[in-house]
This record gives C-alpha cells, sequence and structure tokens, in this order.
C-alpha cells in the first residue's frame, strides 16, 4: 500500500540555521510527491512538488527537495531559516488512478529558535 | 479574492445534532475534496468530486453526506455527531481530476468540537 512516513515528529532549530525535513514514500511507480506548509490556524499551502525530469525541485520560500528514488526519499531542505519558517510541514504523495487522491504523511512541526 | 472558503471557521456542538459545513471555491477548479485533519494533525481525504461527480469515497460512516450543488461548492453534512467527529476539516481543490500533479489549493478549515 502507498504511504508516506515523516520520521520526526518535532525538530527545533535556530534561526539562520539550515534545516532538513525527512520524507519517506512507498510506492511502486513514478511517484508525484508534494511538500505542504501548515501555519498556525491556517489551510495548508504547496511549498513545491515533484513528478518528473530534474530530482532536484524549488520551490517557494527559498525552500528545495530532492527525490532519491534509491532511498525512496523525499527530503525538504532550506539553507537559512526564518523564525516566520515555523509551521507543521505535510509530505505527501498522490495516489494511484489519478484521483487526484493525496496521502499524508504525520507531519513535522517546526519550532524556530531565536 | 480568489480562494477557497469555508464556513464557519468554528463550530461547536453537542452529540447527536446534525450540521452542515459550506465550501466555496472561485478558482475555476473542477474537482474539490474534503480532508479530516485530527487531534495529532494526522490529514485524510474523505471526498473528492468533480464537477459534481463523486470520485473519491473513502471509508467513512454514512453520516457523513458530501454535496455538490455545482462545481464551485461542496458542502459537507453529518448527522448524528459523535465525539470522535471533533476535528479539523479541510476543503481543498484542484484543476482537474485526472491530474495528479495538479497543486490543491485549500480553505483555511474548521474547526469542529463535539460536546
Amino acid at each position: 500500500a502507498q504511504s508516506v512516513t515523516q520520521p520526526d515528529i518535532h525538530i527545533t532549530v535556530s534561526e539562520g540555521a539550515s534545516l532538513e525535513l525527512r520524507c519517506n514514500y512507498s510506492y511502486g511507480a513514478t511517484p508525484y510527491l508534494f511538500w505542504y506548509v501548515q501555519s498556525p490556524g491556517q489551510g495548508l499551502q504547496l511549498l513545491l512538488k515533484y513528478f518528473s525530469g530534474d530530482t532536484l525541485v524549488q520551490g517557494i520560500k527559498g525552500f528545495e527537495a530532492e527525490f532519491k528514488r534509491s532511498q525512496s526519499s523525499f527530503n525538504l531542505r532550506k539553507p537559512s531559516v526564518h523564525w516566520s519558517d515555523a509551521a507543521e510541514y505535510f509530505c505527501a504523495v498522490g495516489a494511484r488512478g489519478n484521483t487526484g487522491k493525496l496521502i499524508f504523511g504525520q507531519g513535522t512541526t517546526l519550532q524556530v529558535k531565536p | 479574492d480568489t480562494a477557497v472558503s469555508q464556513t464557519p471557521k468554528y463550530l461547536v456542538t453537542q452529540m447527536g445534532n446534525d450540521k452542515s459545513i459550506k465550501c466555496e471555491q472561485n478558482l475555476g477548479h473542477d474537482t474539490m475534496y474534503w480532508y479530516k485533519q485530527d487531534s495529532k494533525k494526522f490529514l485524510k481525504i474523505m471526498f473528492s468530486y468533480n464537477n459534481k461527480e463523486l470520485i473519491i469515497n473513502e471509508t467513512v460512516p454514512n453520516r457523513f453526506s458530501p454535496k455538490s450543488p455545482d462545481k464551485a461548492h461542496l458542502n459537507l453534512h453529518i448527522n448524528s455527531l459523535e465525539l470522535g467527529d471533533s476535528a479539523v476539516y479541510f476543503c481543498a481543490s484542484s484543476l482537474a481530476s485526472g491530474r495528479p500533479a495538479d497543486e490543491q489549493f485549500f480553505g483555511p478549515g474548521t474547526r469542529l468540537t463535539v460536546l
């Protein structure tokens, strides 16, 4: 069955430090992969997505993610974190069947220390 | 503003009541979704409609009934509310079904509390 695992439930980084959020997926073919961010009390906003081509994808707000098929991973990175990046981050995979169904990981809460 | 909007933002009600949550998108999208986010922030799809036609119907109690009067609206009606229905419900939309790479645009959520 398709699934997404985000191993880190909670991460704390200092402002200005680099960030990497891990995501592993289980899927039998080339997946459609997404990272969404949820700010407190808000809906989800797409940061970036991968579905083909260059395995390093750039997103909004200075985020990037790298698709590694051999590791079944799609980790999110940012070189320098800002206090406004504190939020919940969700990795998701598009389910088979072209229905638009997304399967989400359990999320990673990012806290940013001043 | 172009967006996905939901009403109400907060809903507090007693067990056994019937309630509805409304969702509207003015993005011109064909496909709309309902997601449930539980207290551990886990997000799971419940339903999706494409141009008023039901596409996804996950294993949810039949107390939950989506209704799409037109492709810009997808409402969620819940009968006989139970404590376990307490959650945040998100509506989302995307350009069309059959396009799994399309971005989904999410509404701000409706926090339902069942007492």
